[in-house]
């Protein structure tokens, strides 16, 4: 089954505990992105790969980091967590170029205290 | 910068009537749009996309709009049931990224 994998559903942390949240995906897609979603304000982009060790900031990349060492994977690191990085969290994924659908995992529900 | 936003944050119809969610968009050269479906703990789901050399484009039973003049994309859905109840999203293409509008919850009323 073709799909985006997030790893933990639900994760609480306290503040400077360094903690990452795992994405992986199993459709060969070039692209993957790392959205924060908060009640108001949408969707939006932290952090976006358009393939193996090209990565570049979104809207709000401030307080994370990510990687891409391999294609299915794109993990999310927060290096220290503060209070303002409680959200709900969203990987996607897609083929390379525009107008292709992205592809969403479950959602990390992050709660640092 | 440019932003996807949506008229109404809630709107609430009966089972069986049609619903029409709204979203305006403010770059005029997207030329890429997808709705997206989110159920409670889930994540986005794709519904339907429309390209910009369309201005209608049909799925079971949902209908995307596109209006490029006044930079206006709308979602209906036909015979609206409880299980359309999620908060609907419009997302805008931009390069390879996409921006998202703050989302319309949608209730179905019995």
């Amino acid at each position: 089954e073709a799909q985006v994998t997030q790893n933990p559903r639900y994760l609480i942390t306290v503040t400077g505990k360094k903690l990452t949240v795992t994405c992986s995906q199993n459709m060969n897609h070039e692209y993957m992105s790392w959205y924060r979603q908060d009640p108001g304000l949408g969707l939006r982009q932290i952090y976006y790969s358009m393939n193996v060790e090209v990565t570049d900031k979104g809207d709000v990349p401030e307080g994370y980091k990510v990687s891409r060492k391999e294609k299915r994977n794109f993990p999310l690191i927060l290096e220290s967590p503060s209070p303002n990085q409680t959200s709900l969290y969203f990987c996607a994924s897609s083929f390379q170029g525009e107008g292709t659908e992205a592809f969403f995992g479950q959602g990390t529900r992050l709660t640092v205290v | 910068g440019e932003s996807v936003g949506l008229h109404l944050p809630t709107l609430s119809v009966q089972e069986g009537d049609n619903s029409i969610i709204n979203c305006a968009y403010s770059n005029s050269a997207s030329d890429y749009f997808i709705w997206y479906k989110q159920e409670s703990g889930k994540g986005p789901q794709f519904i339907i996309d429309i390209r910009s050399n369309m201005d209608k484009r049909q799925g079971q039973r949902v209908t995307v709009l596109l209006n490029k003049t006044v930079k206006h994309l709308s979602l209906q859905i036909a015979a609206t049931q409880p299980g359309d109840s999620a908060v609907y999203f419009c997302a805008e293409n931009q390069g390879q990224n996409f921006v998202f509008g703050p989302g319309t919850r949608l209730s179905v009323l019995p």
